[in-house]
């Protein structure tokens, strides 16, 4: 089955030690997307990609990174951790062709820092 | 600013029929989505809507009024598998998704 892909599921890490999250898809769509999404909140984009054309949201913190090494892969790399950012990221693809254009979801990474 | 608005909770029973609204105010309108969530899952699509009126799949139907930027999500013979947040969600002129945070919905025996 077609399907977008997050690893690790739950992640640990240390307050300032960096870490990454990856997302992969079989869907062959060319955007893909990173949410952070906190408790009862609002899933909060912070960057997207339109084929390689990279977008940073304006409140993105420096803090977070993005690599897109090709269509299937998508990398967020979080330099120094705070405990603020101890949530749900979720990444998300879309087709710009597609009927609805819709977001099909990853199941998620839930980063905890320590 | 954009803003979607939604109940933070509602409860409902389980075989009865619950309708979530959804208020929005964003730059421009190209579409507006409804995605299910269960807790500690990530959303799934339920519904889109860009016409006015209503679309029906199964036991979910979606209603939009572009004109008082307003829509719901009517959920009919309600099954415990139903509890979950629903989250709508506005595609605006700059075709971006703004999200609301959600309703959590919770079905009783």
């Amino acid at each position: 089955d077609a399907m977008v892909i997050q690893n690790p599921r739950y992640q640990v890490t240390q307050f300032g030690k960096p870490v990454t999250l990856s997302c992969s898809q079989t869907l062959n769509h060319n955007v893909m997307y990173w949410y952070q999404q906190k408790s009862s909140q609002a899933p909060k984009l912070l960057f997207h990609y339109y084929d390689k054309d990279f977008n940073n949201e304006a409140d993105t913190p420096d803090n977070f990174q993005s690599r897109r090494p090709n269509t299937s892969f998508c990398f967020l790399d979080i330099r120094s951790p705070g405990l603020g950012d101890a949530a749900m990221y979720l990444c998300a693809t879309s087709a710009s062709t597609g009927a609805y254009n819709e977001q099909f979801f990853g199941p998620g990474t839930r980063l905890t820092v320590l | 600013g954009q803003n979607i608005d939604q109940p933070t909770e509602m409860t409902a029973t389980e075989g009865a029929i619950v309708q979530i609204n959804c208020t929005y105010q964003t730059s421009g309108f190209n579409g507006l989505f409804w995605y299910q969530q269960h807790a500690g899952e990530a959303p799934t699509f339920l519904s889109y809507n860009v016409l006015d009126g209503l679309e029906e799949k199964g036991r979910f139907s979606s209603f939009l009024s572009r004109s008082k930027g307003y829509s719901y999500l009517l959920l009919k013979e309600l099954q415990m598998k139903d509890s979950a947040s629903y989250l709508c969600a506005v595609r605006d002129s700059n075709y971006q998704l703004i999200w609301g945070a959600g309703t959590k919905l919770i079905i009783k025996p």
